[in-house]
């Protein structure tokens, strides 16, 4: 899975199946995490956030699950289709300090 | 509804030349930022702003400045752009309610080549 800062990872999943994406954040005392979503030669696309005081939130397909205790997001995306390939990138933000991005994890929806 | 504009969206540059960014928002957001995305490293803050009049330096800034005369523009400024700087480019805002940063919006990305 995904890191705030290491290289990046690759996921392949068939079209209809659920996809699972994984980021390890680094600050402990950061209490807003948000995934955002970036097809090829566009800006990154919000889409799904959390705050600290949940382990999980539900949108559309995706669901953002949260554990504290081993600082770890994970994003999952339901009966996943081809529009859903694109990197994906989760953020961190601590209180009062900027948003930090995780590297990103490439999505691939395969036919 | 426009949202981030950004221009241009490609440039190729000659080392030690000077290239400014330009970032445009219709939404009157208080923040601005402008990022780089480099393979393999994600999205890194250059430079930002909190309000019309304000910025301050984010994780890579050097070799970069930005000004907000106005709640509208934040452009970005390479002075003598250098190899390391090829890049893309992208500027986002936001609506800072809460005290984080809260949802970004992104623009479409500059990417600058410097050769």
């Amino acid at each position: 899975g995904e890191s705030v800062g290491l290289h990046l990872p690759t996921l392949s999943v068939q079209e209809g199946d659920n996809s699972i994406i994984n980021c390890a954040y680094s600050n402990s005392a950061s209490d807003y995490f948000i995934w955002y979503k970036q097809e090829s030669g566009k800006g990154p696309q919000f889409i799904i956030d959390i705050r600290s005081n949940m382990d999980k939130r539900q949108g559309q397909r995706v669901t953002v699950l949260l554990n504290k205790t081993v600082k770890h997001l994970s994003l999952q995306i339901a009966a996943t289709q081809p529009g859903d390939s694109a990197v994906y990138f989760c953020a961190e933000n601590p209180p009062a300090r900027q948003l930090t991005f995780g590297s990103g994890t490439q999505l691939t929806v395969l036919p | 509804i426009a949202g981030i504009t950004q221009a241009p969206t490609s440039q190729i540059l000659a080392a030690g030349r000077r290239m400014t960014l330009r970032c445009t928002q219709d939404m009157r957001h208080n923040a601005m930022y402008w990022y780089r995305q480099d393979l393999g490293l994600g999205l890194r803050l250059i430079h930002y702003s909190n309000t019309a009049g304000t910025t301050g330096k984010g994780e890579v800034p050097d070799g970069y400045s930005v000004s907000r005369a106005n709640t509208d523009d934040f452009p970005l400024t390479l002075a003598s752009a250098v190899p390391s700087q090829t890049s893309v480019y992208f500027c986002a805002s936001s609506d800072t309610a809460g005290g984080h940063t809260g949802e970004l919006f992104f623009g479409e990305g500059s990417r600058l080549t410097v050769l």
